[in-house]
């Protein structure tokens, strides 16, 4: 089965461009969620959906940042205008609701790199 | 708030056993995940517990007391490959899971 598919897994640019991040779901997963890591902050949750409809986007830094999920299959997080500080490993992880042992599974993981 | 804390780093020897401790307080509780991380790579599941007890899972398990706000992951017969970053993660009422930052484990031979 495939897993939680980001793209890219690598991303320079820029500081002031726009920033597009991808996230596939596993299938029958109902539960989206969008991580940052750093070295500093650890392992911090953005934005969660549940069944393509945000949940709770407390985390999300500031306005620069704005997530969406269209349909079950697909998700993207976009930062506009990107800056320094947003350099970080950006993870989306999702998870089948109603069992409550059912761990979030994880995509590889977006390194992005902001000049 | 929600406060979760772990030792930064450990280290141990090949074939020994660790014990890596995990104290959280939360504002709701809905059950306590352990993730792997090597690095550069996703975390990845190890273990989940939402009563008080241990869990056994071939070489690895994990204890969890609520009462305590407590968690562990005992590591048994150490090997090369379980170097990596072990993260502690409570999920509450609402479903987020919640890290802390992190323990960073060396084996050394």
């Amino acid at each position: 089965d495939a897993g939680v598919i980001q793209s890219p897994r690598h991303e320079v640019t820029e500081m002031g461009q726009e920033v597009t991040l991808r996230c596939k779901p596993i299938s029958g997963h109902n539960s989206l969620f969008w991580y940052r890591q750093t070295m500093m902050r650890g392992l911090e949750l953005l934005i969660y959906f549940n069944n393509n409809v945000p949940i709770d986007d407390s985390g999300m830094p500031e306005d620069r940042f704005s997530a969406k999920m269209p349909n079950a299959s697909f998700s993207t997080l976009k930062i506009q205008p990107s800056e320094p500080r947003d350099s970080a490993v950006y993870f989306c992880a999702s998870r089948r609701t109603g069992d409550s042992n059912q761990p979030q599974h994880f995509g590889d993981g977006t390194r992005l790199s902001i000049l | 708030g929600q406060n979760i804390d772990q030792p930064t780093e450990m280290t141990a020897t090949e074939g020994a056993i660790v014990q890596i401790n995990c104290t959280y307080q939360t504002s709701g509780f809905n059950g306590l995940f352990w993730y792997q991380q090597h690095a550069g790579e996703a975390p990845t599941f190890l273990s989940y517990n939402v009563l008080d007890g241990l869990e056994e899972k071939g070489r690895f398990s994990s204890f969890l007391s609520r009462s305590k706000g407590y968690s562990y992951l005992l590591l048994k017969e150490l090997q090369m490959k379980d170097s990596a970053s072990y993260l502690c993660a409570v999920r509450d009422v609402t479903d987020k899971l919640i890290f802390g930052t992190g323990t960073r484990l060396q084996v050394f031979p």
